[in-house]
């Protein structure tokens, strides 16, 4: 099956900077990307669709302005989480596919903000 | 307010047995449902869907069965096998425009006993 990958796996930041998440297609092209959160023992959230060439569609109560997404090309989407706090520790995960039965995840990316 | 749930938060079964795991939806809207499965730090990886038009759809051990007037689905996996331990995310979809937004329960934890 196709692939997604994330980078990096892991990242550890101080409270008040920033970091960025790549989720990439590695053999197929993606004009649509989506990216989750997952809290322990929760369910994964959409936070928002990321789709090529155009602003990202957020979901209610994600703001827009932390969570910066850019999908700069068919096969990279950026999400760069601005001025990180403790509570933005969390386990990213970014999906892309045509159809729901075509979704591919990447392997998550686990943010520890101190 | 969670459109789907999934009320199970665990399920033991033993090998060689068949493996029932449940999830209860709300909104109507949902056109396509699907089981994921995830192990740790792990993406979620498709295993089968549904379309709503449909009740039951097959595939090797795994079978998904919609009850559509109680807004209910169920996943059987028989026979059971020790690699099936994993979470199990049960995740529906609905159109928007030319995308669609997946929707995921909280997920069961699945553990097969040898």
């Amino acid at each position: 099956g196709a692939v997604v990958s994330q980078h990096p796996s892991r990242v550890i930041c101080k409270s008040g900077t920033s970091v960025k998440i790549e989720c990439r297609s590695l053999d197929f092209q993606a004009t649509t990307m989506f990216w989750y959160r997952q809290f322990p023992k929760q369910s994964l959230m959409l936070m928002a669709t990321s789709n090529e060439g155009s602003k990202a569609t957020y979901e209610q109560g994600v703001e827009k302005d932390k969570f910066l997404i850019n999908h700069a090309s068919l096969t990279l989407s950026t999400l760069t989480v601005t001025s990180a706090h403790p509570e933005d520790s969390s386990f990213y995960i970014c999906s892309a596919g045509r159809e729901p039965s075509e979704q591919y995840f990447g392997p998550g990316t686990r943010l520890t903000v101190t | 307010d969670q459109q789907v749930k999934q009320n199970s938060p665990s399920l033991s079964v033993q090998e060689g047995r068949i493996s029932i795991l449940n999830c209860d939806y709300t909104n109507s809207m949902f056109d396509y449902f699907l089981w994921y499965k995830k192990y740790p730090a792990e993406g979620p990886t498709f295993l089968i869907s549904i379309s709503s038009i449909k009740d039951k759809n097959e595939d090797g051990r795994f079978t998904v069965f919609l009850n559509k007037s109680a807004k209910h689905l169920s996943l059987h996996i028989v026979p059971s096998q020790p690699g099936d331990s994993a979470v199990y995310f049960c995740a529906a979809s609905e159109a928007r425009g030319s995308n669609y937004k997946l929707t995921f329960g909280k997920g069961t934890l699945l553990t097969v006993n040898p």
